[in-house]
């Protein structure tokens, strides 16, 4: 069965600095995996997927992450991180051919210090 | 609005009440997804309806769980006697895309049921 794994359940990083969240995931064959974030009583919101074209995937509000598959992971990241970046951010995993349900991972929670 | 609405956002339910949560996908959307979201957890798949189908059911943790989508459109999650371990927020999220497809998920903002 499908899972994923995200290593630490909160990161917390000054305002500028690198944003890595960090995304594992368990299957023979390459999935399609997507990053989701979630704002306090907010639902999730899409920041980016991959399906299969470029390994590395640009989302939205300066998110990107890039698939490797000798490591099984997508991690995600952003190069520096504004105060309005703090949520808690969900990977997550579906078969290809399959219904479209998602896997989720735990989610990180991330801080942004002034 | 354009978006997957759910209601009601919050519910208090005493111990062995039965509820119903609503939710109204985005108009057009083939696909609806309901998950569980325990406090501090990820979203945890419930069920899946192909329009009014019910094609998979298999994340219901138990009979007191019921989910209908009689027209294709509006859905509704029924849980009977509820217990305290159903105390979690509830999400819908309906996609326009069938089987096969990596089709985005659209989410409602939940509905957060406290049992006491």
């Amino acid at each position: 069965a499908q899972s994923v794994t995200q290593l630490g359940s909160h990161v917390s990083v000054s305002e500028g600095a690198l944003v890595l969240l960090r995304c594992n995931y368990s299957s023979s064959v390459p999935p399609y995996l997507f990053w989701y974030v979630q704002y306090p009583n907010q639902g999730l919101q899409l920041l980016l997927k991959y399906t299969s074209a470029a390994t590395l995937v640009k989302g939205i509000n300066g998110f990107e992450a890039e698939f490797k598959k000798s490591e099984t992971s997508f991690h995600l990241t952003k190069p520096s991180a504004h105060m309005s970046d703090a949520a808690e951010y969900f990977c997550a995993v579906s078969d290809r051919g399959s219904q479209g349900n998602l896997i989720f991972g735990k989610g990180t929670k991330l801080s942004v210090k002034p | 609005g354009a978006g997957v609405s759910q209601s009601p956002r919050y519910k208090v339910a005493k111990r062995g009440q039965d509820v119903a949560l609503r939710c109204d996908p985005i108009s057009g959307h083939v696909s609806l997804f309901w998950y569980q979201q325990a406090l501090g957890q990820g979203p945890e798949f419930l069920t899946y309806f192909q329009n009014e189908a019910q094609l998979d059911k298999s994340g219901l943790p138990s009979d007191r769980f019921f989910a209908e989508r009689p027209e294709g459109s509006v859905s509704t999650l029924k849980i009977q006697r509820t217990q305290q371990e159903d105390s979690a927020v509830y999400l819908c999220a309906s996609s326009l895309r069938n089987r096969g497809s990596a089709g985005e998920l659209f989410f409602g903002e939940g509905s957060r049921l406290t049992v006491l």
